[in-house]
């Protein structure tokens, strides 16, 4: 069945380190793969996304990736700032007739100042 | 633009009740799709509208229900509540397009006692 693995569930970082998020995809139809931020009493935001005709994808200091060939998807947010601290979920979406996503369990960051 | 609103943000009800949340989205979105936040389960689809009308819908009983309405509102509803139908219920608003970004509200708490 669908399923999406989010690795690791915790991730500590000093300020201005990097932080990498990795999720793989089950269903090889999927072609959508957006990344949500949420904070504590919110919901989650949508901060970047990829399309699978796209390798990698950038903006400011947030970038992913995309290896359909694994059926792997990766976040990157270089100089980390305490705002960043936040539950990171990556998930995964075939656009055909339904705009259903799959999430993966999140990953708990913290940015250490 | 105004964001996805949810009402109420906060709910108590006990064992056996039914409740209903509504679901505003973005003005120009038709596309509402609603999902259920666990501790444990973490995110989950539940059912997604367009035009009214229910396009897909995931692994919950018959309990969960929903509805559009032509102004692209949406409503859900439970039944016969049970403790575990505790959660964050949020909903999820998208434009029809090739693409398939979607926009969170800030959930509703519902806690069954």
């Amino acid at each position: 069945g669908e399923n999406v693995e989010q690795h690791p569930s915790t991730l500590s970082v000093q300020e201005g380190d990097s932080a990498v998020i990795k999720c793989t995809y089950s269903d090889s139809a999927s072609n959508y793969f957006p990344w949500y931020k949420q904070e504590l009493g919110k919901g989650p935001q949508l901060i970047i996304d990829i399309r699978s005709n796209v390798g990698e994808k950038k903006d400011q200091r947030i970038a992913v990736t995309l290896n359909k060939t694994a059926k792997h998807f990766s976040l990157h947010i270089t100089e980390t700032q305490p705002e960043d601290s936040a539950v990171y979920f990556c998930a995964a979406s075939k656009v055909d007739s339904s705009y259903k996503l799959i999430f993966g369990s999140g990953t708990r960051l913290l940015v250490r100042p | 633009k105004a964001g996805v609103t949810q009402t109420p943000r906060y709910l108590i009800k006990t064992r056996g009740q039914q409740v209903t949340l509504s679901c505003s989205p973005i003005s120009g979105h038709r596309s509402v799709s609603w999902y259920q936040q666990t501790p444990g389960q973490g995110l989950q689809f539940l059912f997604e509208y367009f035009s009214e009308t229910q396009r897909n819908k995931g692994n919950f009983p018959g309990r969960f229900s929903g509805r559009q309405f032509s102004n692209s509102r949406s409503e859900m509803n439970v039944s016969t509540l049970e403790l575990g139908d505790s959660a964050l219920y949020l909903c999820a608003s998208s434009q029809i397009s090739s693409y398939n970004e979607q926009f969170f509200g800030p959930g509703t708490r519902l806690t069954v006692l």
